[in-house]
């Protein structure tokens, strides 16, 4: 089976200090994006930033960032100067021709004042 | 608007009584699809569907059934709900694409005693 791992159940950062989460995907598509969505305790599944396999560029949305590794299969998630509203779960996804949208099982990020 | 809406967003039954979750979407999107989410486990797909009367299996559709007769809707049904399906549950679309992200509705907390 196809999947997405996210290594870090729960992490923690200061306020206004800088963290990743860590994604690996494996697939044999050539074509496919990825994508990080965020779920406050609202529950509501919010994206917060995707990255096409065929581009080299890290994508960036704001104070959100991803370090794009193809070859490793690597998709880490980057928060700059964290804020409360950031604490989340963080669920790294991947989407492809021949499969449907497979998740990660989630990171649980706590931010702390 | 653009939105999905899921109702009930909360339901409480009992095992063996057969319910429907509702789900719609205005957008016009083609694509449909319903994950259940599990602590630990990430979102699971269930079903989804490519347009109107095309679904197809996700990775646990043991004891669930979908269709699809209106672009803009997808029900779920639990024909003999049992407790292993208690669960929060999501009804997602979007535009057919690996580009394109996936609309979340804001889930449907299911408890089967």
């Amino acid at each position: 089976a196809q999947t997405v791992t996210q290594s870090q159940p729960e992490m923690s950062v200061q306020e206004a200090e800088t963290v990743t989460l860590s994604c690996t995907y494996d697939t044999s598509e050539s074509d496919y994006y990825l994508f990080w969505y965020k779920q406050p305790p609202s529950r509501q599944m919010i994206l917060v930033i995707r990255q096409e396999a065929y581009k080299q560029q890290n994508a960036t949305e704001n104070r959100f960032s991803v370090n794009f590794q193809k070859a490793a299969k690597s998709f880490s998630l980057k928060i700059s100067d964290s804020q409360l509203g950031d604490a989340a779960m963080y669920f790294c996804a991947r989407n492809s021709g021949n499969t449907p949208l497979v998740f990660g099982k989630g990171t649980r990020l706590s931010v702390i004042a | 608007e653009a939105q999905v809406t899921q109702n009930p967003r909360y339901l409480i039954t009992v095992t063996g009584k057969k319910l429907t979750v509702t789900c719609s979407q205005n957008m016009n999107h083609e694509y449909m699809s319903w994950y259940r989410q599990d602590p630990g486990l990430g979102l699971r797909q269930i079903y989804y569907s490519m347009n109107v009367e095309v679904t197809d299996k996700g990775d646990v559709p043991e004891g669930y059934k979908v269709s699809r007769k209106e672009k803009r809707n997808f029900p779920l049904i639990l024909e003999s709900p049992s407790p292993n399906q208690t669960s929060l549950y999501f009804c997602a679309s979007s535009w057919t694409g690996v580009s394109y992200e996936q609309y979340f509705g804001p889930g449907t907390r299911l408890t089967v005693t």
